[in-house]
């Protein structure tokens, strides 16, 4: 089944503590991104990459990293997690007709 | 910049009542829209999306037209049924490197039997 995993679904931290989410797709797509979504503000894009080794900002990268060594993998990385960074995370790939595909969402509270 | 406008929610709507979403943009050129859905626990799917103006994206029942005069891509459904709840996202994408999606904040869709 063609379809995008983040892992965790959920999680619960505290400021400070590192922490990765992965994502991974399984439809040898190139381009991927992260977003969040908080309330009323929609999804803003974090970052994107357009192929490995290749990532760029997006609207919100500020307290992100990413990486993509492999296609098929692009873990978001928050080095030093605060409060504000308390949101519910979407990955999502795109295939070569521009449809975006959506990974479940990982739910993170930064305490 | 581009910025996508959303009538804020929840709509609450009857079953078989008509549904209106209203969504305008803001964006220099001619970007791609389209409207995600995102039901209960889950990601975003693709609803429906136009590439060009006046074109209408449809889907399930639901219809949207590109106006390039009035920057709209209202969503449309003739008779919303109790499992179209779900929260609507309308969005746009400029044709660049970056392709990146710029969502509207959202619209919550209630339907009571």
């Amino acid at each position: 089944e063609a379809q995008v995993t983040q892992n965790p679904r959920y999680l619960i931290t505290v400021t400070g503590k590192k922490l990765t989410v992965t994502c991974s797709q399984n439809m040898n797509h190139e381009y991927m991104s992260w977003y969040r979504q908080d309330p009323g503000l929609g999804l803003r894009q974090i970052y994107y990459s357009m192929n490995v080794e290749v990532t760029d900002k997006g609207d919100v990268p500020e307290g992100y990293k990413v990486s993509r060594k492999e296609k098929r993998n692009f873990p978001l990385i928050l080095e030093s997690p605060s409060p504000n960074q308390t949101s519910l995370y979407f990955c999502a790939s795109r295939d070569a007709g521009n449809t975006q595909y959506f990974g479940p969402g990982t739910r993170l509270t930064v305490l | 910049g581009n910025s996508v406008t959303q009538m804020e929610g929840p709509v609450t709507l009857s079953e078989e009542a008509f549904l209106t979403i209203n969504c305008t943009y803001t964006a220099t050129g001619y970007p791609s829209l389209f409207w995600y859905v995102q039901y209960p626990g889950e990601g975003l799917q693709l609803l429906l999306k136009a590439t060009k103006a006046d074109d209408k994206g449809s889907n399930k029942g639901f219809e949207a037209t590109y106006r390039k005069e009035t920057t709209s891509f209202h969503l449309e459904k003739g008779s919303v049924q109790v499992s179209d709840s779900a929260v609507y996202f309308c969005a746009l994408r400029k044709n660049n490197a970056g392709n990146m999606l710029t969502f509207g904040g959202g619209t919550r869709l209630m339907v009571k039997p």
